[in-house]
């Protein structure tokens, strides 16, 4: 089983919709967890980081689920221009950060 | 401008050859790791420092080599390029290690060898 794995999609949805990915991780000490953005050829851009409470930006909100290890992140109103990869990312101890491939979004006209 | 720059951004090379890639950061960040990344797969740790003289293997470390004199600097040397080392490499720094804190990336270089 990988250490993290998120569905690599693509997720075509239309402007204006509902989108939610959710993230697992294998290992139960995880520390803390991030959704990252990344556009094709770019470099990953921190997009939020997730809390055990949960956390709200705009039209995204993240939620950890410790008991089922998972995160998720689900995006409202969708724009053409959230069209990108997401990266769920994982920390453990002092430098180790566990990176999933990536689930592509494609948001439609 | 503040931030974290790689350099250069492209390279095509041969086999055997050394390759060096450079990375800077302006914001005093104690960490800094070095990430390949490949199709198929999530980005994986090459080496990382936590601050300057101090530095260990991640993931995948074998035909690479680094150093970190100064804080702001922590260039990745491949010492005899080979063709599985195709790769697009993104440096990163953090404020301090814990795995709490966010990583900042740089832009990427993007490495073929021939």
């Amino acid at each position: 089983r990988k250490e993290v794995e998120q569905d690599p999609g693509p997720f075509n949805v239309p402007e204006g919709a509902t989108v939610a990915f959710n993230c697992t991780y294998s290992n139960s000490a995880s520390q803390s967890f991030f959704w990252y953005r990344q556009d094709c050829r770019k470099e990953p851009k921190l997009l939020m980081s997730v809390y055990s409470s949960g956390n709200e930006d705009g039209r995204f909100t993240a939620q950890l689920n410790r008991a089922s290890q998972y995160i998720s992140l689900l995006i409202r109103d969708s724009k053409l221009s959230d069209s990108a990869t997401y990266l769920c990312v994982v920390g453990e101890g002092t430098y180790k950060y566990i990176f999933g491939t990536g689930t592509r979004l494609k948001v439609l006209a | 401008d503040a931030g974290i720059t790689q350099s250069p951004r492209y390279k095509i090379t041969e086999t055997g050859r050394q390759v060096t890639l450079m990375c800077h950061q302006t914001w005093s960040h104690s960490y800094m790791f070095w990430y390949r990344q490949d199709l198929g797969h999530g980005l994986r740790l090459i080496y990382y420092s936590a601050a300057a003289d101090i530095t260990d293997k991640g993931e995948v470390p074998d035909g690479y080599v680094v150093s970190r004199s100064k804080t702001e600097n922590f260039p990745l040397t491949l010492e005899s390029a080979t063709r599985s080392q195709t790769s697009v490499y993104f440096c990163a720094s953090s404020k301090a290690g814990g795995g709490y804190n966010e990583q900042f990336f740089g832009p990427g270089t993007r490495l073929t060898v021939l």
